[in-house]
This record gives C-alpha cells, structure tokens and sequence, in this order.
C-alpha cells in the first residue's frame, strides 16, 4: 500500500493568514491526489482534485500544487470557516488518506 | 437536493453482523462508482470498498476482505454493505461516498457526494 504522511500535524493560525499544509507520498502517485476539509461531526468535503484542480463551488482561496510524490494544499487568506481538519489522499493504487493536519485559531 | 444518506448501523458484539444502507436522492447511483469510507472515533478516514456502476468490479481494503460485502440496487438508488464477523477494531462511522464527475472527467477514487455516516460501535 502507498503510505499517505502530512506536515504538520496540527497548525495554529489567524484570520487572513496564508497556510500551507504537505503532503507527502510513499512512492510516486503522479497527480492522484486530492484534498479534503473536515469540520467537527462533518463529512468530508472535496475540495482540490488530481493535485491542483478546485471542485466547483470552492473559494479560489484554496489552491493545491505538485506531483510524483510531494503535495501542497494553500489556503491564501484564512477565513475564519477555514478552521477544520484536512487530508490528502491518493487514487494512484488502494486510496490511502493522509492522516490529517488540523488547522485551528491562534 | 442531492443527498446520501446511511442507515442501519448501531450497537453489535463481537463477531457479529450488520447490513448498512446508503439511499441516494436528487441523482442517478447507477451512473457513479460507490464506495464506503470509514473514520474511527477521534481518528482519520479509512478507505473500505468500492463498487463499479453495474456492480461487476468490487475491492476491499486487506482488513476487511472476507468479511464485508459491498452490493448495491441501481433500482432502488441504493448502495450496501453487509459487514459480518465484527471486531472491536471496526468501530466508526461509516460513510457513503460517490466519485467525483467534472465536466470533462470522472475520477474513480475522488469522493464528491458524502452521506451524514452511520455509527457501527462493536463491543460485548
């Protein structure tokens, strides 16, 4: 199986903000990876696709980038419902998910 | 309104079984890839099982493999999962989730559409 791993683990953050979170493969996934946010007794909810594609609906805040085996999800200006937990995973072979990064206020 | 929603989970000792449901509303389940993702309490989301649209391709996460069936009824819009010798290590909830359609492309293993989750709890 690919082992999903994120950076950091958890982040302390203010209103406006710019956060960056990592995402980091086991072996190459090319651009199978995407991005959830999770917010307390919540579903998750897609946000980035195949690396860098925003789902419909999402602010243009969020942002993601990379391939092979090295991933970012950005977060431009935090708002303040921005507040949540958020997972990578990859589609290359068996989804995997990341084991999340929660992001909370400062 | 397009909606997932599961049903049929609850309290259940061990080794023993349970058959969750997944009713879709608002969209056709027959033109998407299902799958189960399950998330234990106060940890992250686990990928469980999948099935192809006509129900002809299903897969398993190793730890499940033997134990979980993943079906599904396009005539009732409805996904399933019987899940069968329950161990302790099985408590979550469990969500329904549907592929991802862009415009232009639909990826297999992006989830779009979530229910709300069904919590299975196994203990004696």
């Amino acid at each position: 199986d690919i082992q999903m791993t994120q950076s950091p683990s958890s982040l302390s953050a203010s209103v406006g903000d710019r956060v960056t979170i990592s995402c980091r493969a086991s072996q190459s996934i090319s651009s199978s990876l995407h991005w959830y946010q999770q917010k307390p007794g919540k579903a998750p909810k897609l946000l980035i696709y195949a690396a860098s594609s925003l789902q419909s609906g999402v602010p243009s805040r969020f942002s993601g980038s990379g391939s092979g085996t090295d991933f970012t999800l950005t977060i431009s200006s935090l708002q303040p419902e921005d507040f949540a937990i958020y997972y990578c995973q990859q589609s290359y072979s068996t989804p995997t998910f990341g084991p999340g990064t929660k992001v909370d206020i400062k | 309104e397009v909606q997932l929603v599961e049903s049929g989970g609850g309290l259940v000792q061990p080794g023993g079984s349970l058959r969750l449901s997944c009713a879709a509303s608002g969209f056709t389940l027959s033109n998407y890839w299902m799958t189960w993702v399950r998330q234990a309490p106060g940890k992250g989301l686990e990928w469980v099982a999948n099935i192809k649209q006509d129900g002809s391709e299903k897969y398993y996460v190793d730890s499940v493999k033997g134990r979980f069936t993943i079906s599904r009824d396009n005539a009732k819009n409805s996904l399933y999962l019987q899940i069968n010798s329950l161990r302790a290590e099985d408590t979550a909830v469990y969500y329904c989730t549907s592929q991802y359609c862009s415009s232009t492309s639909c990826y297999t293993d992006a989830f779009d559409m979530w229910g709300q989750g069904t919590m299975v709890t196994v203990s004696s």
